[in-house]
């Protein structure tokens, strides 16, 4: 079946570092692939998503690009802020039917230090 | 508008009785979908109801877990016979239903037994 899976954290950088959290899939089809962060004691929150191959996500200085030949969606920040402190998930979406259904990684604990 | 409303916010139970987790979509938005999330763990799918059906009920424990999303009123996730393995965070999620669509979440129902 549909699977993503991504790095384990955590992950700890120094504010102002370059950031890449790595996520590949198994898909059959064409889903569409999203990242959503967790804040403490929240629920998610979509931060971007890409609808086809070769498709480029962003939001907030998060990059995300679609690669279905090595069928990847790696998460990129140029340079990463204490505010950044969260859990990424990233996740595609089952389409059949009329219907959807998204699976989520396992998650990635991210932490900046000042 | 507001978005996906989830109650109570912490529930606690103690072994034996039941928990009812109840989840309010965004408004017009007829696909809900329920989440478990284990401490530093990620999200497993339980279950993805449309209006008064259940679509897909493949991560949901077969005895004790039910759900429901009648036509009037808010999804109903309902545990019975609740044991220390339950507790967990819950959160549900919406969304319209096409593919692309990204899922709307609530801020979760932390469950504890004790």
């Amino acid at each position: 079946g549909n699977s993503v899976t991504q790095m384990e954290g955590p992950v700890t950088l120094s504010e102002e570092a370059f950031l890449t959290i790595n996520c590949t899939y198994t898909a059959t089809g064409y889903p569409s692939l999203f990242w959503y962060v967790q804040y403490p004691g929240e629920g998610l929150q979509l931060l971007l998503k890409a609808t086809k191959a070769d498709d480029k996500g962003s939001n907030k200085g998060f990059e995300a690009t679609y690669r279905k030949e090595t069928t990847s969606f790696h998460l990129e920040k140029g340079s990463v802020q204490v505010s950044d402190s969260a859990v990424y998930f990233c996740a595609l979406s089952e389409v059949y039917s009329s219907a959807s259904k998204i699976i989520f990684g396992s998650g990635t604990r991210l932490s900046i230090r000042p | 508008n507001a978005g996906v409303m989830q109650n109570p916010r912490h529930l606690v139970r103690r072994r034996g009785q039941e928990a009812r987790l109840r989840c309010s979509p965004v408004k017009g938005h007829s696909h809900v979908y329920w989440y478990r999330q284990l401490p530093e763990e990620g999200l497993k799918f339980m279950v993805y109801l449309q209006k008064e059906n259940i679509i897909d009920e493949s991560g949901m424990p077969k005895e004790r877990f039910s759900a429901e999303f009648p036509k009037e009123g808010p999804s109903i996730l309902r545990i019975q016979q609740v044991v220390r393995g339950d507790s967990a965070a819950y959160f549900c999620a919406s969304s319209p239903g096409e593919g692309s669509s990204p899922l709307h979440f609530g801020n979760g129902t932390r469950l504890t037994v004790t």
